[in-house]
């Protein structure tokens, strides 16, 4: 079954307390993202990366950190975490097609309270 | 101004009401359009792309204006299932195919 996966689904965690929010995608896919939705302010991506060893920040990256060291893999790294960060975060995948993306996969979430 | 606006709502309609939902987009030079659907608490998943000539699927239809910079969503004959939220998305820049920009959102209550 074509899926993306996170975990962990739910963390409850203290601040400045490091964490890796895992990604995984059985697809091929080229173009991975982070995205976090907050109250009002729909989904806003943090990183996103278009190919192995490829990353870019997108509209709110300060706090996070990516890698891309393979394909199917895209981690969410926080460094020392504080309450702000708490969010719901969705991973996503998608394939290009042509000049135009193609659909976004999203994982399942990963609801982050941080005290 | 946000690069992609759409109305909160809530939206509150009887079963078998016809509801429009439009969004807004900043960046002219946008050339990908999407609508999610997202239910509470689950992940968005694709409702369907916008082209630029339109397109239809069953009950649901997608416009897109390029020269007012705005997509819409026309629902028929609404379902109790179609409660959920529906979120417009835009690809910022043209070439740039994995940096999206996501509205807040608009909110459907099908009641009975």
């Amino acid at each position: 079954e074509a899926q993306v996966t996170q975990n962990p689904r739910y963390l409850i965690t203290v601040t400045g307390k490091k964490l890796t929010v895992t990604c995984s995608q059985n697809m091929n896919h080229e173009y991975m993202s982070w995205y976090r939705q907050d109250p009002g302010l729909g989904l806003r991506q943090i990183y996103y990366s278009m190919n192995v060893e490829v990353t870019d920040k997108g509209d709110v990256p300060e706090g996070y950190k990516v890698s891309r060291k393979e394909k199917r893999n895209f981690p969410l790294i926080l460094e020392s975490p504080s309450p702000n960060q708490t969010s719901l975060y969705f991973c996503a995948s998608s394939a290009p097609t042509g000049r135009r993306t193609d659909t976004q996969y999203f994982g399942p979430g990963t609801r982050l309270t941080v005290l | 101004r946000k690069e992609v606006e759409q109305d909160p709502g809530p939206f509150n309609v009887p079963e078998g009401a016809t509801v429009a939902f439009n969004c807004t987009y900043s960046n002219s030079a946008s050339q990908s359009f999407f609508w999610y659907r997202q239910d509470c608490r689950k992940e968005p998943k694709l409702l369907m792309s916008v082209y630029s000539s339109g397109n239809e699927d069953g009950r649901f239809t997608a416009q897109l204006n390029r020269a007012s910079q705005y997509i819409s969503l026309l629902i028929r004959d609404s379902k109790l299932s179609d409660s959920a939220t529906y979120l417009c998305v835009v690809n910022k820049a043209p070439y740039n195919n994995n940096d999206m920009r996501f509205g807040a959102g608009t909110r459907l209550t099908v009641k009975p």
